[in-house]
């Protein structure tokens, strides 16, 4: 069946470096996509989304990359802070006109001071 | 703070009783969502409304599950004669939708479940 899917569970990054978390997805109808932060004990945190129009979207410190030939997703987060770890998850809401949100597992991000 | 609120934040019960969770979304918003998330996992749909109407249930949403949002504000979520897999993290989202494909829902803290 369709599925979101991300590559890597756990990523340790130093403070200051950049993050890369990466999601791939497998519905091509998918034209919308969401990353969410949950820390823990918490619901998922909106941060950034992207439609399916565009390649690229940035927020604060954030960055979001959309290669829709491969049918993947990135999150960046420049400078990476303590505050930044959690677990971090890709959703896609598909065209259908009912539109619940399908996640992946999710990676945690761990920053080490 | 998002906006959408959900109580209580914990519940814990014996197998075969029943239970009843609460959400309120983001006054405005008129599609809510639950989805259920156990450990390690992303969270899984359930069942969504707009305004009153229940549009859409999973499959995951055995009859022992019922959910309700009589005036198209809040909404309830009752499991009846729980079992010890029912224990999760149930969480509410809101949303506006705008149109086909451009719904950001935010969630609300969530309601952990556990069922012993």
């Amino acid at each position: 069946g369709e599925s979101v899917g991300l590559h890597l569970p756990t990523l340790s990054v130093q403070e200051g470096d950049n993050s890369i978390i990466n999601c791939a997805y497998s519905n091509s109808a998918s034209d919308y996509f969401i990353w969410y932060k949950q820390e823990s004990g918490k619901g998922p945190q909106f941060i950034i989304d992207i439609r399916s129009n565009m390649d690229k979207r940035q927020g604060q410190r954030v960055t979001v990359l959309l290669n829709k030939t491969v049918k993947h997703l990135s999150l960046q987060i420049a400078a990476t802070q303590p505050g930044d770890s959690a677990v971090y998850f890709c959703a896609e809401n598909t065209p259908s006109g009912n539109t619940p949100l399908v996640f992946g597992k999710g990676t945690r991000l761990s920053v080490i001071a | 703070d998002t906006g959408v609120s959900q109580d209580p934040r914990h519940k814990i019960t014996k197998r075969g009783q029943n239970v009843t969770f609460r959400c309120d979304p983001i006054s405005e918003h008129n599609r809510l969502y639950w989805y259920r998330q156990t450990l390690g996992q992303g969270p899984e749909f359930l069942t969504y409304f707009q305004n009153e109407a229940q549009l859409e249930k999973s499959r995951l949403l055995s009859d022992r599950f019922s959910a309700e949002r009589p005036k198209g504000s809040f909404s309830t979520l009752e499991i009846q004669r729980t079992e010890q897999g029912d224990s999760a993290m149930y969480l509410c989202a809101s949303s506006s939708a705008l149109g086909r494909g451009e719904e950001t829902q935010y969630f609300g803290p969530g309601t952990r479940l556990l069922v012993l």
